[in-house]
This record gives C-alpha cells, sequence and structure tokens, in this order.
C-alpha cells in the first residue's frame, strides 16, 4: 500500500489561513469518507484533529477543517498561531481493511 | 481520565521477539476498536495492526504481516503486539491508540506516550 501524498512543508504567517493537501487514489482517499488528520509537536504523541474527513473531535479548535474532493483531502487551519507549528499527517482507509498515512507536512509559522 | 499506556519495548537482536502491552483505562475497553502506529526514528507514522472490540478480527500492514500478531484481553483492558522475526527496520516509537467511533478505520482518538522498539546486534 502506497503512502499518501503531502507536501513536504508549508509555512505562514500569524492570523493567515494554510491549506495542506493529502493525494491518495481510487484505492483509498477517493473511495472513502474515511481521511483522518493528525498534528505532532515534535517529541509529543499525535492528536486527532479531523476525522471522517471533516468531522472535528471535542476541544479542536474550529480554526481546523477538512475538507476532500476527488483524490485529494486537504486540512486548512484558519488564523493561524505560533502553536499551530507542528509536523501534520493525514490518514485514509483503503482497501482490503488497511490504513495508509502521508508522508508528514512540517508547519512553519513564520 | 481516558488514556491508553504501552509497555514492553526495549533492544532486541534481529531475528528476535518482543511482545507489546498497550493497558486502556478511563473507558469502556470493549466499545472500541484498538491500533498499533510506529514511527520510526525521524520519519513518519505507519499504520502497523489493528484489532476489532472483541478480538475477533485482525487487520495488519503488509510490512508486519506474518511476523507481527495484535491481540487482546478484555478482562484485562489490555491489547498486545506479539512482533516475531524482528527486523532493523522494525526499530521505531511504538503507539497504541484507541479508536474513535465504532471502528479503527474512522481516526484514533487517545494515544499513548509510546514504547521504544531496538532491533540491533
Amino acid at each position: 500500500q502506497s503512502a499518501l501524498t503531502q507536501p513536504a512543508s508549508v509555512s505562514g504567517s500569524p492570523g493567515q489561513s494554510i491549506t495542506i493537501s493529502c493525494t491518495g487514489t481510487t484505492r483509498d482517499v477517493e473511495s472513502y469518507n474515511l481521511v483522518a488528520w493528525y498534528q505532532q509537536h515534535p517529541g509529543r504523541t499525535p492528536k486527532l484533529m479531523i476525522y471522517e474527513d471533516t468531522k472535528r473531535p471535542s476541544g479542536v479548535s474550529n480554526r481546523f477543517s477538512g475538507s476532500k474532493s476527488g483524490n485529494t483531502a486537504s486540512l486548512t487551519i484558519s488564523g493561524l498561531q505560533a502553536e499551530d507549528e507542528a509536523d501534520y499527517y493525514c490518514c485514509s482507509y483503503a482497501n482490503n481493511n488497511k490504513l495508509v498515512f502521508g508522508g508528514g507536512t512540517k508547519l512553519t509559522v513564520l | 481520565e481516558v488514556q491508553v499506556l504501552e509497555s514492553g519495548g526495549g533492544l532486541v537482536e534481529p531475528g528476535g521477539s518482543l511482545r507489546l502491552s498497550c493497558a486502556g483505562s478511563g473507558f469502556s475497553f470493549t466499545t472500541y476498536d484498538m491500533t498499533w502506529v510506529r514511527q520510526a526514528p525521524g520519519k513518519g507514522l505507519e499504520w502497523v495492526s489493528s484489532i476489532s472490540k472483541i478480538g475477533g478480527i485482525t487487520y495488519n500492514a503488509d510490512s508486519v504481516k506474518g511476523r507481527f500478531t495484535i491481540s487482546r484481553d478484555n478482562s484485562k483492558n489490555t491489547v498486545y503486539l506479539q512482533m516475531n522475526s524482528l527486523r532493523a527496520e522494525d526499530t521505531a516509537m511504538y503507539y497504541c491508540a484507541k479508536g474513535v467511533g465504532d471502528h479503527y478505520y474512522y481516526g484514533m482518538d487517545v494515544w499513548g506516550q509510546g514504547t521504544t522498539v531496538t532491533v540491533s546486534s
């Protein structure tokens, strides 16, 4: 199962909005509404930010939103804050009961 | 507090075996699928294995199929990962995570601090 494709890095200034893409195939992202997004600060455990493409767990800021079009899912962070600087991973359900992660995107808040 | 706590990591020689444990607390353990995810040093997250609530159905990544076995003991609120025929490329931090919703593939909302596995001679 091939990994989902994410940009290696994105950056933005405080207050701006950024979007991280996650490109898959018809075997995963495109065929199921089961993309999740995780935030991981250096040396910390991953945190669920979005699940089932667009749902936000309780306690996660509404500045984080998920969307999908075809084989590409996206995570948008609005009103960037310094604390948002972290690595972000997408993850999708894939054919044959697999889960597949993206390679991760390092977000830098300038 | 809802939490999971991993244990059992360590240093093992190539070809050796190790069993990881993950104890859940603060939630109804039998209501949720459980998953193991690993992260090699400086690398991204990789799904390893998942197990259904009752334990009757397991799912494995191709990279560990035939070598790793996930299981659970609901009477002990614990999930296990038996790792055999270990290779250098299995060196990683291993995280245990609780599923959100009815199935493992919806997402993982509670993660442990991880346990480190190092495969080296």
